[in-house]
C-alpha cells in the first residue's frame, strides 16, 4: 500500500489566490512526522513545513499552512496569496517514529503535485 | 555557500563508463543519503550513512557503490549502468537522531543520462 498519496498530478491557481494541495498518508505508528517539500525546476528539494502527529495545532510557516486532519489521515498544504515563484513540484512526505533503526532517513514520498501559478 | 552541494549537475555516460557523483554538506550533520528520482516513480531511498557507517542499502544493484569517507562527504560510484538508471540523483543530509521530526536537507541533484 502507498504510504503517501497525492491525487492531484497538476494544479493551477491564479496569482494572489490561495490553493490547497492534497495529501493522505497511511501508517499504524502513533508517532510520525509529515513534511512538505517544494522542488523547482532547478531540482533542489526545499523543506517547507513540518507537522508532528502529536502536535495539537496545525503548523504554519509564513504563507504555508498545513491542514492536519488526523482521523482522516490527511495533511493538506495550503498556500495563501500565491506568487509566480510558487510554480514548482510539491511533495508530501512522512517519516514514522524513532527507535526504528531501519527507517533512519526513510522519508516516504508521494508522487508530487505540479503547481502552476498564472498571472 | 549552499548547505548541500552536488557535483556534477549533469552527467551523460555510456553503459561501459565509470563515473562518480559527489555530495558535500556544510551543515554539521552526521547522516547522509542518496535518493533516486525517476520520472514515473516517487523518490526512492538508495543508501543511508549515519556517522560514516552504512545503515541502509535499499536493495540497490551493485553497479551503484556508495562511499562515505567522512561525515561531510558522500560519493556514489557508478559502473556499467543501464539506460533505466537515467534519473535525478539527490543527496541529502540530516542529524542522525532518528526522531520523526528530523528533516532532510537536499542538494540540487545530478541529472544522469545513460546512453
Amino acid at each position: 500500500a502507498q504510504k503517501i498519496t497525492q491525487t492531484q498530478p497538476g494544479m493551477f491557481v491564479q496569482e494572489k489566490e490561495a490553493v490547497t494541495l492534497d495529501c493522505t498518508y497511511d501508517t499504524s505508528d502513533p508517532s510520525y512526522g509529515l513534511f512538505w517539500y517544494k522542488q523547482p525546476s532547478s531540482g533542489e528539494m526545499i523543506f517547507l513545513i513540518y507537522q508532528g502527529s502529536y502536535d495539537q495545532q496545525n503548523a504554519t510557516e509564513g504563507r504555508y499552512s498545513l491542514n492536519f486532519q488526523k482521523a482522516r489521515k490527511s495533511a493538506n498544504l495550503v498556500i495563501s496569496a500565491s506568487q509566480l515563484g510558487d510554480s514548482a513540484m510539491y511533495f508530501c512526505a512522512m517519516r514514522e517514529g524513532r527507535n526504528r533503526g531501519s527507517t533512519l532517513g526513510r522519508l516516504y514520498f508521494g508522487r508530487g503535485t505540479q503547481l502552476t501559478v498564472w498571472p | 555557500e549552499t548547505g548541500v552541494t552536488q557535483t556534477p549537475r549533469h552527467l551523460v555516460m555510456g553503459m561501459t563508463n565509470k563515473k562518480s557523483l559527489k555530495c558535500e554538506q556544510h551543515l554539521g550533520h552526521n547522516a547522509m543519503y542518496w535518493y533516486k528520482q525517476s520520472a514515473k516513480k516517487p523518490l526512492e531511498l538508495m543508501f543511508v550513512y549515519s556517522l560514516e557507517e552504512r545503515v541502509e542499502n535499499n536493495s540497490v544493484p551493485s553497479r551503484f557503490s556508495p562511499e562515505c569517507p567522512n561525515s561531510s562527504h558522500l560519493f556514489l560510484h557508478l559502473h556499467t549502468l543501464q539506460p533505466e538508471d537515467s534519473a535525478l540523483y539527490l543527496c541529502a543530509s540530516s542529524h542522525s537522531s532518528g526522531d520523526s521530526n528530523e528533516k532532510l536537507f537536499f542538494g540540487s541533484g545530478t541529472q544522469l543520462s545513460v546512453l
